[in-house]
């Protein structure tokens, strides 16, 4: 059973489409985050749900839209995709509080805004 | 703003050759220096979280120690399967991961 999995591992879209990658943890964790990972391989926090309530929300376009239906999935909705947004973009969750196993994350999804 | 540096950006090794990576780090209330391994196409997979200077971990041929500033992660003997790139994150009182850029580890037959 995959932990943290996320969907559509690959997605190629034209500039100005409106895409969503999902997310779902089968692990009991009440966190979620968002990270992207860029060309250079760096991962930065977009956006952090607890319990449904979003708690981290880094500088980011107001084209990104997080969704959290439930504690166990977080979807990111993206309108209007620019050229700039190719990155591939990883899904993680953990249980809130408690650091002794770190994040789990997802195999990512790779975006490509052609 | 909490910051997570990490050098070399990529270093070749002979397998069997031992070396260590580092990582500095400033990070407001540091509640934990975490270690994690990504594989090519894969996501980061979760290998130490220290706590407090002078804690160390091991795990088969690594090894993590952490001090006020900086944390080192040790691999004595390496073989080509520990190639992977290597992260370095904190976190601090923000709940925030903050990354470093990672470290290329390649090692040879």
């Amino acid at each position: 059973d995959t932990a943290v999995s996320q969907t559509p591992k690959y997605l190629v879209t034209q500039m100005g489409n409106d895409k969503s990658i999902k997310c779902e943890q089968n692990l009991g964790h009440d966190t979620m985050y968002w990270y992207k990972q860029d060309s250079k391989k760096f991962l930065k926090i977009m956006f952090s749900y607890n319990n449904k309530e979003l708690i981290i929300n880094e500088t980011v376009p107001n084209r990104f839209s997080p969704k959290s239906p439930d504690k166990a999935h977080l979807n990111l909705h993206i309108n209007s995709l620019e050229l700039g947004d190719s990155a591939v973009y990883f899904c993680a969750s953990s249980l809130w509080g408690s650091i002794n196993y770190g994040y789990t994350f997802g195999s990512g999804t790779r975006l490509t805004v052609v | 703003e909490d910051q997570v540096t990490q050098s070399p950006e990529a270093l070749r090794l002979q397998e069997g050759e031992s070396s260590s990576l580092n990582c500095s780090y400033t990070v407001s209330g540091l509640r934990g220096l975490f270690w994690y391994r990504q594989d090519p196409g894969k996501g980061p997979e979760f290998l130490f979280t220290l706590y407090s200077a002078g804690e160390e971990k091991e795990k088969e041929r690594l090894k993590a120690t952490l001090t006020k500033k900086e944390s080192f992660l040790h691999i004595t003997a390496p073989k080509p399967e520990d190639s992977a790139t290597y992260l370095c994150a904190g976190q601090g009182g923000s709940e925030k991961l903050v990354f470093g850029k990672g470290t290329k580890l390649t090692v040879n037959p």
